[in-house]
């Protein structure tokens, strides 16, 4: 199985300031058949189900924020958002769907601090 | 719009049979595009990938092998519908449960979720 490794935990930032969560798969992700990284981020707010942000690493979902971005190559990306704004309060995620199983990161806990 | 509604008790007593059902509008679960998959979230942990089916000239599923001795899932094409059966379940197997859509390998829409909790 691929392994999925988020850091930070978690971690408090103040509005209108920057976040970086980083993600580390313990294989490959890189598809080739699609030219691109089968990783993806997910916001998860209480009591919701998961929602994708960025997909293939580094594509913007519709309807989401350009203040999120997607980034990395090899085993290790980068989830960055910019000026956080309080709706922004939530678990994040990384997923790989390189191999079965779909695997996904512990998540990382985003605040305002 | 594409929406998937789960359904399904919330209360299963150890050793028995958890079964959800989730229904989907907005879009045909046949379509060759996509997969049917089923997730779990135990609190405070990501989430669990448990399976998936997909119509590729035939249904076709994929379980995760944590659960692979013990997990059914099935399509039904006049309902427009597929279903999630884990037998022989265990507290361990508490958890929120939900259905999604995967479409060029990622989750784009997902039930609302289904608290399923395995107690006596």
């Amino acid at each position: 199985d691929i392994v999925m490794t988020q850091s930070p935990d978690s971690l408090a930032v103040s509005l209108g300031e920057g976040a970086t969560i980083n993600c580390r798969s313990s294989q490959s992700v890189f598809h080739s058949s699609a030219n691109g990284y089968n990783l993806h981020w997910y916001q998860q707010k209480r009591g919701q189900p998961p929602k994708v942000l960025i997909s293939w690493a580094s594509t913007r979902e519709s309807g989401v924020p350009d203040r999120f971005s997607g980034s990395g190559s090899g085993t290790n990306f980068t989830l960055t958002i910019s000026d956080l704004q309080a709706e922004d309060v939530a678990v994040y995620y990384c997923q790989q769907y390189y191999s079965l199983p779909i695997t996904f990161g512990q998540g990382t806990r985003l605040e305002i601090k | 719009q594409i929406q998937l509604q789960q359904s399904g008790p919330g209360l299963v007593k150890p050793s028995q049979t958890l079964s959800l059902t989730c229904a989907i509008s907005g879009d045909n679960i046949s379509d060759y595009d996509v997969a049917w998959n089923w997730i779990r979230q135990s609190p405070s942990r990501g989430p669990e990938w448990l399976g998936k089916t997909r119509y590729r000239s035939g249904w076709r599923t994929d379980y995760a092998t944590s659960v692979k001795s013990r997990i059914t899932i099935n399509a039904d094409t006049s309902k427009n519908q597929f279903s999630l059966q884990l037998t022989s379940v265990t507290p361990d197997d508490t958890a929120v449960y939900y259905c999604a859509r995967d479409f060029r390998y990622r989750f784009d829409y997902w039930g609302q979720g289904v608290l399923v909790t395995v107690s006596s």
